[in-house]
């Protein structure tokens, strides 16, 4: 059972349409960060949001966390081809908070 | 600055032998971490060192796994009688302490096990 469920895992979309991908859990996270991910490459750091209801924005990503610290979720307003890759959510929880807990990953492709 | 790097970047082993995966962190970064993703996930959690310890591997499959930092800086992750299943890219990552710092994850090492 995943600790943190991703959804959806894949998305196909064309340039200029906006998206949302959904990271869900039941359990409590003290942060939550997004990352993206490269073939060939590891994982590299989007955002952190730490505080419930928590909204933040990079450009056209736009990053919330859920009031209850739960959940997050990850828009992105007119989507470009370079915005494919995959998106990874990752909590911390609140003890054993230094490691990572990882979601299954939604592989995002936007087509020109 | 130079970020993570891991060695080699591939490795194709048979079922059986032993392998041994290099990581050599940021600079001055005191923690460091092993994950492994396996096709179409997200990684998992190995273990994580804050110095020449091992302050957490409780994400270790089993014996046959085992890693060193025994000076504080580059790891290596050892794996004994590979299976098959132990096939992943394995991921490092180093931060400047643990409670809150961001991590730095490496390209990793690809292993396939024939």
């Amino acid at each position: 059972t995943q600790l943190l469920e991703q959804s959806p895992q894949f998305l196909s979309i064309q340039e200029g349409e906006n998206l949302t991908v959904y990271c869900n859990s039941s359990s409590v996270f003290s942060s939550l960060q997004w990352y993206r991910q490269e073939p060939g490459e590891g994982p590299v750091l989007l955002v952190t949001v730490v505080t419930g209801g928590e909204v933040k924005k990079l450009k056209r990503l736009t990053f919330q966390f859920g009031d209850a610290r739960k959940d997050s979720s990850l828009h992105i307003t007119a989507a470009q081809p370079g915005d494919t890759g995959l998106y990874l959510c990752a909590g911390r929880r609140i003890q054993g908070a230094q490691k990572l807990v990882f979601g299954q990953g939604t592989r995002l492709t936007i087509n020109p | 600055g130079a970020g993570v790097s891991q060695t080699p970047s591939n490795k194709v082993t048979e079922k059986g032998k032993y392998v041994e995966l290099r990581c050599d962190p940021i600079s001055g970064h005191t923690a460091l971490y092993w994950y492994r993703q396996s096709l179409g996930q997200g990684p998992e959690f190995l273990i994580y060192f804050q110095g020449t310890g091992a302050a957490d591997d409780s994400g270790l499959p089993n014996d046959r796994f085992f890693a060193v930092r025994p000076e504080g800086s580059v790891s290596t992750l050892k794996i004994q009688r590979t299976e098959r299943g132990d096939s992943a890219v394995y991921l490092c990552a180093s931060s400047l302490g643990t409670s809150g710092y961001e991590q730095y994850f490496g390209p990793g090492t690809r292993l396939t096990v024939t």
